[in-house]
């Protein structure tokens, strides 16, 4: 089945260091590829998201590219700040006919816990 | 304004007690979802509905039943709810499952606890 799988975290960094959270997926088609993250007692709202392979998403600084040859849809920022801390999830979702009967659904990785100091 | 409301918030009850949490969207969106989120596991879909009266099982959706009588409104019903049950849960809406590249919007959750 289709599957998303983020690296392991929680991830500590100081202010202005350079971030990666990486992401692969398996999916049969051609799936569209999000980022979501959710600050404490919230819920999720999309960062970025890309469609098809080669695009580049980007949002508020971060950024990722969709890599259909390595299956990898890696999250990146220059310079994080302490507003950044957050859990961040990279998503999956197929359109018909590849995503079968439940086309439509968002299939996440587990999340991963950015904590980021002064 | 946009928004996907979610009632209640948080919630503590027993074993057995039916409860319904409330979900609704104001952007006319055919797609509506429920996921629940577990520590490690990421969130997971329980079930969700193409369009009014069409409503269909997710991963997890052992325990759970909603309904969809309404385009805005999506209720997710515990009709005997087991401890574990307790979990942070998400209604989600999207203008169309047919546009995939369309993000869905969340609600703000609403943690369970049942004891």
């Amino acid at each position: 089945g289709d599957s998303v799988t983020q690296m392991e975290g929680p991830v500590t960094l100081s202010e202005e260091a350079f971030l990666t959270i990486n992401c692969t997926y398996t999916a049969t088609g051609y799936p569209s590829l999000f980022w979501y993250v959710q600050y404490p007692g919230e819920g999720l709202q999309l960062l970025l998201k890309a469609t098809k392979a080669d695009d580049k998403g980007s949002n508020k600084g971060f950024e990722a590219t969709y890599r259909k040859e390595t299956t990898s849809f890696h999250l990146e920022k220059g310079s994080v700040q302490v507003s950044d801390s957050a859990v961040y999830f990279c998503a999956l979702t197929l359109g018909p006919p590849a995503g079968g009967t439940s086309y439509g659904k968002l299939t996440f990785g587990q999340g991963t816990i950015l904590t980021v100091h002064p | 304004e946009a928004q996907v409301t979610q009632n209640p918030r948080y919630l503590i009850t027993v074993t057995g007690k039916k409860l319904t949490v409330t979900c609704s969207q104001n952007m006319n969106h055919e797609y509506m979802s429920w996921y629940r989120q577990d520590p490690g596991l990421g969130l997971r879909q329980i079930y969700y509905s193409m369009n009014v009266e069409v409503t269909d099982k997710g991963d997890v959706p052992e325990g759970y039943k909603v309904s969809r009588k309404e385009k805005r409104n999506f209720p997710l019903i515990l009709e005997s709810p087991s401890p574990n049950q307790t979990s942070l849960y998400f209604c989600a809406s999207s203008l169309s499952a047919t546009y995939s590249n369309q993000p869905q919007h969340f609600g703000d959750g609403t943690r369970l606890s049942i004891l």
